[in-house]
């Protein structure tokens, strides 16, 4: 079965500071989709963002970068210049093809503090 | 574009009783899935629907279930509440013209079994 492990509860950092969230996954299916939803406290999970498994290149999205290295089944998230706004949670998902259709498998979630 | 949206966003329920919870996904998007996300945790998968046909079901009771209608709407029962339903309930669509299969959240409804 598919697995995604977050190991910090919870990080904090300074303003314009960069930082590091950190995701390992497990599978054995060839071909998959690694994704970060930000959740703040009102619930919404919003989409950062994707990676998939033949992408040759880290996928980036704005102040977003993730850090794909493949053989370590690693994904992070690097948030640059963090904003007081970038306060949430942050789950790491992978897409799990399964009967015919996707679903995501979510990890534990790690809760970032950013001060000012 | 309006996104995924939801309702109620709260709701307060007793043991025992029955809840309706509604989806109404992005327009153009055909597939909407529903989770669980329970204080503390990830959200875990309870269905996925496309072109109003379940393609899929996680582990939850039989007491859960779902439908889609012909505006690609869709609605969660949940009967029997117990204590442990307890949870936000997020509803996510995807367009199945995009290859990463992307889903994007509605605001969630909170659900609260007294």
């Amino acid at each position: 079965a598919q697995k995604i492990t977050q190991t910090q509860p919870g990080m904090f950092v300074q303003e314009k500071e960069a930082v590091t969230l950190d995701c390992t996954y497990d599978t054995s299916d060839p071909s998959y989709g690694l994704f970060w939803y930000k959740q703040p406290s009102s619930g919404e999970m919003i989409f950062l963002i994707y990676q998939g498994s033949y992408d040759q290149q880290n996928a980036t999205e704005g102040r977003y970068s993730l850090n794909f290295q493949k053989a370590r089944k690693s994904a992070n998230l690097v948030i640059s210049a963090s904003q007081l706004g970038d306060s949430a949670m942050y789950f790491c998902a992978m897409r799990e093809f399964s009967g015919g259709y996707n679903k995501l498998i979510f990890g534990a979630g790690t809760r970032l503090a950013v001060h000012p | 574009d309006a996104g995924v949206t939801q309702s109620p966003t709260h709701l307060i329920k007793t043991r025992g009783q029955h809840v309706t919870l509604r989806c109404s996904p992005i327009s153009g998007h055909k597939s909407v899935s529903w989770y669980q996300q329970v204080l503390g945790q990830g959200p875990q998968f309870i269905f996925q629907y496309y072109e109003k046909e379940e393609r899929g079901r996680g582990n939850f009771p039989d007491r859960f279930s779902a439908r889609q209608f012909p505006n690609y709407s869709s609605e969660l029962n949940v009967n029997a509440l117990l204590l442990g339903d307890s949870a936000l309930y997020l509803c996510a669509s995807t367009s199945t013209l995009e290859s990463t299969d992307t889903q994007y959240f509605g605001p969630g409804t909170r659900l609260t079994v007294l």
